[in-house]
Order: structure tokens, then C-alpha cells, then sequence
């Protein structure tokens, strides 16, 4: 089944406590990308990667580190998490090839921090 | 800075209804995405279109260009379709997104 695969789906962690949030697809999409959706703020796009080796800051991308060393994985890193990094995060693909191609989203994390 | 508006907020209707939601971007896009996003929080790909008109079942999407405006149609709502619905103005590297519209169809 195509699909993207965050874990964990729910994490509770304290201030400043590294964590990484991965993002897995098996569809060969080169483009992937992470979002953070909160209350009467939306989604909003962290960091996204065109390909392989290749990431770019989208509009929120403070706090957050991204790699993209494979094509299928993307992980989501918070080297020192903050409490209003509090969300739910959403990672997703597409492919780069031109037509109508749609977005695959993963099940979402919601992360606290305190 | 592309913006992007979606009506109404929230949307209160009766099964059977025919449901709109509206959304309007004020720069040119590449692709215009309707999402459907429900309770439990998992967000679906409804519709990806950059002209005219695509019909899935009972939902239909379409576009004007010109007018830089999109509509997310429902025939014959149900309350399975009780959802959050998200327009997305598609870029090459990124998507905006608009603030969602909150249906609630009643039995």
C-alpha cells in the first residue's frame, strides 16, 4: 500500500530534551515535506526537500532541522524543543514529475513539550 | 505572499444538502488542492486541479483561473462527510494553505 509512515504518532517530552520525528514513504516521491498545524494558525510548512541531499526552509523553519539522505526518509529533528513547538506535525510527498500529482500525508504527531 | 481565503469558517447542514466552500489565493499557482482533513486528524488528498473542473463521487472541484477562485462541491451530503476541508494554493516547492471550513452535516 503506497502511504507515509510518521512515528510516533503521539510523544510527550520536556524542554530542551532532543527528539526526531521520522517520516517514511515508499512511494520513490522525490519531493517531501514536513508542516506543523495549530489552532487559528493552519498549516504551515517547516522544511521541505525537492530530492535527495537536497532541503529547503519553508515558512516556520526555526527550531526544526531536517535531512534528506535517502529519498524515502525525511526526518524531523528538534535539537532543543521548546513548549510553543507544542503541535501536530504532518509530514508529506509528491512526486516532481509534471502532471497531476497529488500530496500523500502521513497520520500526523502531536507532540507536547513541557 | 500569496493568501489564501476559504468560506465559510463552518457550515452546518442537513443530509442531503448541496454543500459549496469557497476559496480564493491572490497570486498564480500551479495547482490548486482541495483536502479533506477529519476528526481524528489524518488529512486526505481530494483533489489536485489546475483548470476547469474534476468530480470524484458526490464531490465535485472546480477553478477559474482567471478569477483565482476554486469551489469544493458536495451532492447529497451525509454526515460521513463531517469533516475539516482545506484549500491549497500548490507551488513547485510549496503548498499555502487556507484556515479550513468546518462542515457538520446532520442526520
Amino acid at each position: 500500500e503506497a502511504q507515509v509512515t510518521q512515528n510516533p504518532r503521539y510523544l510527550i517530552t520536556v524542554t530542551g530534551k532532543k527528539l526526531t520525528v521520522t517520516c517514511s514513504q515508499n512511494m520513490n516521491h522525490e519531493y517531501m515535506s514536513w508542516y506543523r498545524q495549530d489552532p487559528g494558525l493552519g498549516l504551515r510548512q517547516i522544511y521541505y526537500s525537492m530530492n535527495v541531499e537536497v532541503t529547503d526552509k519553508g515558512d516556520v523553519p526555526e527550531g526544526y532541522k531536517v535531512s534528506r539522505k535517502e529519498k524515502r526518509n525525511f526526518p524531523l529533528i528538534l535539537e532543543s524543543p521548546s513548549p510553543n513547538q507544542t503541535s501536530l506535525y504532518f509530514c508529506a510527498s509528491r512526486t516532481n514529475r509534471q502532471g497531476n500529482y497529488g500530496y500523500t500525508f502521513g497520520s500526523g504527531t502531536r507532540l507536547t513539550v513541557v | 505572499k500569496n493568501e489564501v481565503e476559504q468560506s465559510p469558517q463552518n457550515l452546518t447542514a442537513q443530509e442531503g444538502e448541496f454543500i459549496t466552500i469557497n476559496c480564493s489565493y491572490s497570486v498564480g499557482i500551479s495547482a490548486l488542492h482541495w483536502l479533506q482533513q477529519h476528526p481524528g486528524g489524518g488529512i486526505v488528498s481530494l483533489f489536485m486541479l489546475s483548470s476547469g473542473k474534476k468530480k470524484h463521487g458526490r464531490l465535485i472541484a472546480t477553478i477559474n483561473i482567471q478569477e483565482k477562485h476554486s469551489s469544493l462541491h458536495i451532492t447529497a451530503s451525509h454526515p460521513r462527510d463531517s469533516a475539516v476541508y482545506i484549500c491549497a494554493a500548490g507551488y513547485n516547492n510549496d503548498m499555502r494553505f487556507g484556515a479550513g471550513t468546518r462542515l457538520t452535516v446532520k442526520p
